[in-house]
């Protein structure tokens, strides 16, 4: 079955401008999470969508923002960008049971460099 | 709140050498434990997990066993591979009632050497 796609593979925008990341989940994934790697912060949780509702958030500014679609696709959103948000945005899925024993299943990433 | 100490890079090793790298956790109770491996240009693939303690995870010649006496879950692999040249994460999940997102480690990179 196909991974999780993330859309586009890499970008370049200038400060202050904005930006919107895709991602689309396992099929029959409805739970997506969003990661911000950097080499100085490692991987930083931004938040999870789960049918359609954000059910959890990281500690990131308003500035970054995400939604969930009725087929669990996600997409999210940086206003105003800052050079430091230059980073490999990181997108997952699951399909989560009760518990917490299942794994996540990650995309290749969009690796955003803001100039 | 659950977090894990991974050891810091980089682990440099020749071909065919013994690997470990550690990891520590903190967590309320026994939760699941995990590892993830990226490679270059790529994202985070699950590479075991061990869901109790004692369980032993293996995969791709990868072990790790879930200690609670010592709250360690150590990465190994008896012969490493040029392959294996990676960036491994420790990982447990936190949160509650049902909802739950992994936390990682910083990463633990591996080089090895032909």
């Amino acid at each position: 079955k196909a991974g999780v796609t993330q859309t586009p593979r890499y970008l370049i925008k200038t400060r202050g401008q904005q930006v919107t990341l895709s991602c689309s989940p396992i099929s029959g994934h409805r739970s997506v999470s969003w990661y911000q790697q950097t080499p100085g912060q490692g991987l930083q949780f931004l938040f999870e969508y789960f049918s359609e509702t954000q059910r959890n958030k990281g500690n990131f500014p308003g500035r970054f923002s995400g939604r969930q679609f009725s087929n669990s696709r996600s997409e999210m959103n940086v206003s105003t960008l800052e050079l430091g948000d230059s980073a490999l945005y990181l997108c997952a899925s699951s399909n989560p049971v009760v518990g917490a024993s299942y794994g996540y299943t990650f995309g290749s990433g969009t690796r955003l460099t803001v100039v | 709140g659950n977090s894990v100490t991974q050891m810091e890079g980089p682990v440099t090793l020749s071909e065919e050498a013994f690997l470990t790298i550690n990891c520590t956790y903190t967590a309320t109770g026994y939760p699941s434990l995990f590892w993830y491996v990226q490679y270059p240009g790529e994202g985070l693939q699950l590479l075991l997990k061990a869901t109790k303690a004692d369980d032993k995870g293996s995969n791709k010649g990868f072990e790790a066993t879930y200690r609670k006496e010592t709250t360690s879950f150590h990465l190994e692999k008896g012969s490493v591979q040029v392959s294996d040249s990676a960036v491994y994460f420790c990982a447990l999940p936190q949160g509650a009632g049902g909802s739950y997102i992994p936390t990682f480690g910083r990463g633990t990179s591996l080089i090895v050497h032909p």
